[in-house]
């Protein structure tokens, strides 16, 4: 079975450019998580889905950040307009029920 | 609010080495508790959990115990191995009230020699 999908993998963007990161959760699963990690401030949750509707986005940094799951098997985190701190390695995960959560390989943004 | 307090990293120590790496939380319900491991390049996998007081989690050879007394949740393994290198995380989610995020820890970085 295929895990959660990430793309891209790796992303180089330069300061004031749109970024959008995109995310395929395992197939069945009713959560999905947004996080970023960093050597300063670990891993961070920046939202969760369940049933597409977000439930937290207290993590979620300032307006820049928006996050979109149109329907059960897509999630987007778009970044608009992205700064160099935004630069860190953001992860997708995906649960059924309260279960065990389910990392994607992660998406590694370098913002110059 | 919930809090997840793990051993500062990094860690080194010799193949088959005993290891402990602790953990202690701080939640207002009852949590259960996880221990998730990142090997390089990878995302976060769960290594092992325990969702009430005294159950002990186990995989791989690695074991932690749920000690509500003492609000801690160390991982253990009694003989390391070069491919136990990773970083390890402590985490909790207290589900029982309505929300399933988890609480991560900072995370442990080990590395094995052989």
């Amino acid at each position: 079975d295929a895990g959660v999908i990430q793309s891209p993998r790796h992303e180089v963007t330069e300061m004031g450019q749109e970024v959008t990161l995109r995310c395929k959760p395992i197939s069945g699963h009713n959560s999905l998580f947004w996080y970023r990690q960093t050597m300063m401030r670990g891993l961070e949750l920046l939202i969760y889905f369940n049933n597409n509707v977000p439930i937290d986005d207290s993590g979620m940094p300032e307006d820049r950040f928006s996050a979109k799951m149109p329907n059960a098997s897509f999630s987007t985190l778009k970044i608009q307009p992205s700064e160099p701190r935004d630069s860190a390695v953001y992860f997708c995960a995906s649960s059924l029920a309260r279960n065990e959560q389910f990392f994607g390989p992660g998406t590694r943004l370098t913002v110059l | 609010g919930d809090s997840v307090t793990q051993m500062e990293g990094p860690v080194t120590l010799s193949e088959e080495a005993f290891l402990t790496i602790n953990c202690t939380y701080t939640a207002t319900g009852y949590p259960s508790l996880f221990w998730y491991v990142q090997y390089p390049g990878e995302g976060l996998q769960l290594l092992l959990k325990a969702t009430k007081a005294d159950d002990k989690g186990s995989n791989k050879g690695f074991e932690a115990t749920y000690r509500k007394e003492t609000t801690s949740f160390h991982l253990e393994k009694g003989s390391v191995q070069v491919s136990d290198s990773a970083v390890y995380f402590c985490a909790l989610s207290d589900v029982n009230f309505g929300n399933e995020k988890l609480t991560f820890g900072t995370g442990t970085r080990l590395t094995i020699i052989p």
